[in-house]
């Protein structure tokens, strides 16, 4: 059974960055895209970009280019989410998830493996 | 990019039956059949129970459907249950990568 398992909670000062790392046991990591999704608190999930290993392809969502890094290490089966200029707006539980099909076909389809979720204070 | 709609939150007496809407655009919800819905206890992570408009991943009751109108894609929960009580997220591709999801929907049983 495929897991994703997230690094612990954080607490960083305003101004400062967090990296939140997100491990893949027991299953394939190279050939899924992976997703970085947050969520504030009392509000919904927000798409932050994702990555598909085997190509290093990386993208971002609008609203976090230039402030965000997305990384994947295929020797470790890990990802990791660089979140730069934190503000308090940034306070919220970041969660990895992996696509339920390889990327061959070009696209992202659903995710159905999702990491247990890392809370980031920003205070 | 905005944000997918969803109402804030409906709900439904034990055995009834509930939908919730998710309006995109021509350029997401419109243009793929690469919808998926999302179930959410508090304090745990989503969960998949809808994915390519209609199809549930193996586990999830036949109870929960999918499907789709031009923009507004639609997750239909028939017979609730009290351990349906939950948020539900919509998430629709958006070409070249991207995602979007909507703002959550919070499903109460009565």
């Amino acid at each position: 059974q495929v897991q994703l398992v997230q690094s612990g909670a954080e607490v960083r000062k305003p101004g400062s960055s967090v990296k939140v790392s997100c491990k893949t046991s027991r299953g394939s990591f190279s050939r899924f895209p992976l997703i970085w999704v947050r969520q504030a608190p009392g509000q919904g999930l927000e798409w932050m970009g994702g990555i598909i290993p085997i190509f290093g392809a990386v993208n971002y969502a609008q609203k976090f280019q230039g402030r965000v890094t997305i990384t994947a290490d295929e020797s470790t089966t890990t990802s990791y989410m660089d979140l730069r200029s934190l503000r308090s707006e940034d306070t919220a539980v970041y969660y990895c998830a992996r696509d339920r099909r390889p990327s061959d076909y070009g696209d992202y389809e659903a995710f159905d493996i999702w990491g247990q979720g890392t809370m980031v204070t920003v205070s | 990019q905005s944000a997918l709609t969803q109402p804030r939150s409906v709900s439904g007496s034990p055995g009834q039956s509930v939908t919730i809407s998710c309006t995109g655009t021509s350029s997401d919800v419109g243009a793929y059949n690469y919808v998926s819905w999302y179930q959410q206890h508090p304090g745990k992570a989503p969960k998949l129970v809808i994915y390519d408009v209609t199809k549930r991943p193996s586990g999830v009751p036949d109870r929960f459907s999918g499907s789709k109108s031009g923009n507004t894609a639609s997750l239909t929960i028939s017979g609730l249950q009290a351990e349906d009580e939950a948020d539900y997220h919509c998430c629709s591709y958006a070409g070249s990568y991207n995602l979007l999801f909507g703002g959550g929907t919070k499903l109460t049983v009565l």
